[in-house]
């Protein structure tokens, strides 16, 4: 069976630092991948999403930037922290076409 | 791009009653039409879908209807209880393979 894996829970970081926020699945191949961020716990707003290796395609200007280094691995990334950073980033993915998405457990992201 | 809208932004109900929830989406190239239940500090799970070639779909106390010719569909929940209160995600897909979301209601089930 499918799986995906986020981490960390939850970070609390300094404004102007950096960030790595890591995602992986397992038990599926090709895998589209996404980004979301959810602030004040509403609204799912998409981020970044992969339809393959080293493929990034951006929704929303913004202060973030992603990878994808192998098939099942999405990174979410910034190099500078700003307050409005804050929030709450749920990886996901799917299968091409009509299919459900899954989605990770979440990090909550605060920056002080 | 795809934009979908969602309504009302909260609800409440007393324990027993329906809920109706309302999405509008503007890509009419868009098939397929999930819905998402999200507890408090937790991940969006799904609850049930529905894909453009079909009009209603129900699964036990849930069902979700689309009128593509309106271009919206609704979630409808019978005999709440309140271990539904969540927020619900009304999401089309569209594009080459993006979900977009509705802003979220947040059903408030009282006992």
């Amino acid at each position: 069976s499918q799986t995906i894996h986020q981490w960390p829970a939850t970070l609390v970081q300094p404004v102007g630092s950096p960030l790595s926020l890591e995602c992986t699945v397992e038990g599926t191949s090709n895998p589209n991948l996404y980004w979301y961020r959810q602030a004040a716990g509403r609204g799912l707003q998409l981020l970044f999403y992969s339809v393959g290796i080293g493929q990034i395609s951006s929704e929303v200007p913004q202060n973030l930037s992603a990878s994808r280094p192998q098939d099942r691995q999405f990174i979410l990334s910034s190099k500078k922290l700003l307050l409005s950073d804050s929030g709450f980033y749920l990886c996901a993915w799917r299968l091409q076409g009509d299919t459900e998405a899954f989605f990770g457990q979440g990090t909550r992201l605060t920056v002080v | 791009g795809e934009n979908v809208e969602q309504h009302p932004s909260t609800l409440s109900v007393q324990e027993g009653d329906s809920a109706v929830i309302k999405c509008t989406y503007s890509d009419s190239a868009s098939n397929y039409f999930p819905w998402y239940k999200q507890e408090l500090g937790k991940r969006p799970q799904l609850i049930i879908d529905i894909r453009s070639n079909v009009g209603e779909k129900k699964d036990q106390r849930i069902a979700v209807t689309l009128n593509k010719t309106a271009k919206h569909f609704s979630l409808h929940i019978t005999e709440t209880q309140p271990e539904d209160s969540a927020v619900y995600f009304c999401a089309a897909n569209t594009g080459y393979s993006t979900l977009t979301f509705g802003k979220g209601t947040m059903l408030l089930v009282s006992p």
